[in-house]
């Protein structure tokens, strides 16, 4: 592994089903971060966690849940997927919450029927 | 509240400059930073500007000023690599991200 990788690559899921979106770096960083982007729109914020074992709620957090249980994972869970969630879904890694530059991963293409 | 503008789309011509503006409002700021990216790849880092001025790196520089809430970012010597979507985001108080919607910049022949 070399960086920040994600899994799947893309998705189509029911709505009312669950699903995770997975998201691994071995890069060794305490900050990961959870976004989604839609056409039109900046990235936004879903998750974040500034070191394992806390995360934090970001601008868009209904609806979804994270976990970080070690350093390097930080998997997104969707409870009961709504067509609103039809998104294109990064992880990313900094250093630190502060100051840093931000790592992305390749991104999940989900649609959600 | 926080608001980031940019222009939706530009149009420049392979080996000439380009200049895509940023404006923002905010309460809080640590910093603003430019992203590059391709359509249907990850955005990738290019530049962090937290003082006044001018910052060069290559064929890319980005320019803030914190008093007009304004940057810049500055391509030259376009090349066809550098058709992509260009997101610029500031850093608010709580040290999070805030993006604007990005910039799409087409090269031309």
């Amino acid at each position: 592994i070399a960086g920040i990788t994600q899994a799947p690559t893309s998705q189509i899921l029911a709505a009312g089903r669950r699903m995770t979106l997975r998201c691994t770096q071995d890069m060794r960083h305490n900050a990961m971060y959870w976004y989604r982007q839609d056409l039109g729109l900046g990235l936004r914020l879903i998750h974040y966690s500034n070191t394992a074992g806390t995360t934090g709620k970001g601008e868009v957090p209904d609806g979804y849940s994270v976990s970080r249980a070690n350093t390097d994972d930080f998997p997104l869970t969707l409870a009961s997927a709504v067509p609103s969630q039809t998104s294109v879904y990064f992880c990313a890694s900094s250093d630190s919450r502060a100051i840093n530059e931000q790592f992305f991963g390749p991104g999940t293409r989900l649609t959600v029927l | 509240g926080q608001n980031i503008d940019q222009p939706t789309e530009m149009t420049a011509t392979e080996g000439a400059i380009v200049q895509i503006n940023c404006t923002y409002q905010t309460s809080g700021f640590n910093g603003l930073f430019w992203y590059q990216q391709h359509a249907g790849e990850a955005p990738t880092f290019l530049s962090y500007n937290v003082l006044d001025g001018l910052e060069e790196k290559g064929r890319f520089s980005s320019f803030l000023s914190r008093s007009k809430g304004y940057s810049y970012l500055l391509l030259k010597e376009l090349q066809m690599k550098d058709s992509a979507s260009y997101l610029c985001a500031l850093m608010d108080s709580n040290y999070q991200l805030i993006w604007g919607a990005g910039t799409k910049l087409i090269i031309k022949p």
